[in-house]
């Protein structure tokens, strides 16, 4: 098992572009999410679903968009990146029952110019 | 609503000391309360957590955290610190398992 995988590792954007960051997990987990994670602000989360075809609103969702349409994976897209995006995101997985144990993977940092 | 409060961003324990790391968390439930740990440039793993039942709560790597309802503390601890426990700790609660709340963060320094 690769567990949760993240791509790209290292991403530089000029403000105003877009693009996707990619979260893929093979533990046929449910539910997955996504972090970002700032210098002394701990993780905040930005959006998350619960299946595929299920998604809702973590703390921090302006400026990103997701979809589920596979369990598998779970894109986040950034529609016009601004330099407060800057930041290390991160996707976890975990299964729905159970004990909440959330799976994280390698972080993508970001850094938005 | 929730929250967590992690007591001290950095902790500095010399090698076999007790490590203490402090987390206090605001729940309107009973709350599910995890500690996770962060080695530098990779992600978070899970070193132990507490849903219901036993108070004492036993993880990974000798360390163990105690949920203290009264005192809506959750505070991890290690008898004998060793230098791999160098890291940075964060501690999180979630009320109904989709959403979860991180403290800050507390990186813990190993002194030899």
């Amino acid at each position: 098992n690769a567990g949760v995988t993240q791509t790209p590792k290292f991403q530089v954007l000029k403000t105003g572009q877009s693009m996707t960051l990619q979260c893929a997990q093979d533990m046929n987990h449910e539910y997955m999410s996504w972090y970002r994670q700032d210098p002394g602000m701990g993780l905040r989360l930005i959006h998350y679903s619960v299946g595929a075809g299920i998604t809702d609103q973590g703390e921090v969702p302006n400026g990103y968009n997701v979809s589920r349409s596979t369990t598998e994976d779970f894109p986040l897209r950034l529609l016009s990146a601004a330099p407060s995006q800057t930041s290390v995101y991160f996707c976890a997985s975990r299964t729905r029952q159970g004990a909440y144990e959330q799976f994280f993977g390698p972080g993508t940092r970001l850094t938005v110019l | 609503a929730q929250s967590v409060t992690q007591l001290g961003s950095h902790v500095s324990v010399s090698e076999g000391a007790l490590v203490l790391l402090r987390c206090n968390y605001s729940s309107s439930v009973p709350p599910y309360l995890f500690w996770y740990v962060q080695y530098p440039n990779q992600g978070l793993q899970l070193l132990l957590k507490y849903t219901t039942g036993a108070t004492l709560v036993k993880g990974i790597n000798g360390f163990e955290a105690e949920f203290k309802k009264s005192e809506t503390s959750f505070h991890l601890t290690k008898p004998s610190a060793h230098m791999s426990d160098a890291a940075e700790y964060f501690c999180a609660v979630s009320e109904t398992g989709n959403q979860f709340y991180f403290g800050t963060g507390t990186s813990l320094t190993v002194i030899p």
